[in-house]
């Protein structure tokens, strides 16, 4: 159980277009989801925290009118990048808390994560 | 949020036990601790997690001191497939916890 789902899992696009993120929580109700990013060979940056039904709480230096994130459902959370452009090429991972938490107090679920390629 | 500090890399031979030792001395009262694992292009895993003491699944160990600043984490006889970056992370349920810059574990024939 607790799977976390990615789509799609790769992505090239154009610069200047936006392209859409999904992240699902397929077993389990997710009262909070992450965001990350990892370009090559470091860790991952958290982008943003997204709680269900209300506003996503950016980490400092990420662009919340460029990177939008939309958590309308307990298993549903949404990344939008707008105007991508070639910088924003990276390794997209979200994860999600589980709802009731249960023994493992601090897990996170993570997805397979997406590659975004703007060309 | 409490910072985590660990080896940059690390080499090991094929059915070696392996020690992986995680720093975090401002850890808070109701921070846990949980090691993941990750594989390039992939997301991070879930290992293991702890609060104090030892902890021991079919995987791996983790063993936290008294005072907490430090954890390690214990892979018994270790295989080529655990190559793989080995993250720290410390906090609480639901709220957000930071990367460190993991372990990159390097498992030899």
């Amino acid at each position: 159980g607790a799977v976390v789902s990615q789509h799609p899992s790769r992505v090239i696009c154009k610069s200047g277009t936006s392209v859409k993120i999904e992240c699902r929580s397929l077993d389990f109700q997710a009262t909070t989801m992450f965001w990350y990013r990892q370009f090559p060979k470091q860790s991952l940056m958290l982008m943003a925290t997204s709680n269900e039904g209300s506003k996503a709480t950016y980490e400092q230096g990420v662009e919340k009118d460029k990177f939008l994130i939309n958590h309308a459902s307990l298993t549903l959370s949404t990344l939008t990048v707008t105007s991508a452009h070639p910088e924003d090429s990276s390794f997209y991972i979200c994860s999600a808390s589980r709802l009731g938490g249960g023994e493992l107090y601090n897990e996170q679920f993570f997805g397979p994560g997406t590659r975004l390629t703007v060309l | 949020l409490a910072k985590t500090t660990q080896p940059v890399s690390m080499d090991s031979y094929e059915g070696q036990e392996v020690n992986i030792t995680c720093s975090h001395n401002n850890i808070a009262t109701n921070d846990y601790i949980t090691w993941y694992q990750q594989f390039p292009s992939q997301g991070p895993r879930f290992i293991i997690q702890g609060y104090k003491t030892k902890v021991t699944n079919e995987v791996a160990s983790l063993f936290i001191p008294a005072d907490r600043k430090s954890s390690t984490l214990s892979l018994p006889r270790v295989s080529l497939s655990d190559t793989a970056v080995y993250y720290c992370l410390v906090g609480v349920g639901g709220f957000k916890t930071i990367f460190g810059a993991g372990t990159r574990l390097f498992v030899k024939a």
